[in-house]
């Protein structure tokens, strides 16, 4: 099986632009989340998506936000980049409700100039 | 409320000697534990789990860890360090079955000293 894939892997932006990442989960996964990665920050939460619909989110603006296709992809969206916003976008499925392992794709590098 | 202290940010071990990567919860609730593996420029990796069955918990390329309650512990070991351990460590508390319940911890990032 192929595992999470996750594009573009790297990317540059100015302030004010926004940016769209994309994640396809495992064959058979369901359930995707979105984690941010930054050096100050750790590994923080952003959304979780089953099923197309959106089951929590973290403890992020609004111009942060995501959906899952019916095919389970999901994408994200940030609008109005900030400076802040520079890190590393992770996705991961599983195909279980939990507890259970995290499947995570090689993350989005995205650079906020 | 759960969290997850990673004891030290940075370890340093020559190639060949024991590896031993501290970890303390906290938890209202029997948690799930996860250690997982981070390579530079790569996603985390699973390296074991525990869930309430056996507290020696043995997981992929050598790695071990120890859930023990009294002391809210789950800290991972290895018996000798490889070059190609070095890597970040970020051990994981879960209360439930959103990925909204669970808790990273801040990493420790493993150097091998040859």
């Amino acid at each position: 099986k192929a595992g999470v894939t996750q594009t573009p892997r790297y990317l540059i932006k100015t302030r004010g632009q926004q940016v769209t990442l994309s994640c396809s989960p495992i064959s058979g996964h369901r359930s995707v989340s979105w984690y941010q990665q930054t050096p100050g920050q750790g590994l923080q939460f952003l959304f979780e998506y089953f099923s197309e619909t959106q089951r929590n989110k973290g403890n992020f603006p609004g111009r942060f936000s995501g959906r899952q296709f019916s095919n389970s992809r999901s994408e994200m969206n940030v609008s109005t980049l900030e400076l802040g916003d520079s890190a590393l976008y992770l996705c991961a499925s599983t195909d279980v409700e939990g507890p259970g392992e995290l499947f995570f794709g090689e993350g989005s590098r995205l650079t906020v100039l | 409320a759960q969290s997850v202290t990673q004891l030290d940010s940075h370890v340093s071990v020559s190639e060949g000697t024991p590896v031993l990567l501290r970890c303390n919860y906290s938890s209202s609730y029997s948690p799930s534990l996860f250690w997982y593996v981070q390579h530079p420029n790569k996603g985390l990796q699973l390296l074991l789990k525990y869930t309430s069955a056996a507290t020696l918990v043995k997981g992929i390329n050598g790695f071990e860890a120890e859930f023990k309650k009294s002391e809210t512990s789950f800290h991972l070991t290895k018996p000798s360090a490889h070059m190609s351990d070095a890597a970040e460590y970020f051990c994981v508390v879960s209360e439930g079955s959103s990925a909204s319940k669970i808790i990273f911890g801040s990493g420790t990032r493993l150097s091998i000293r040859p």
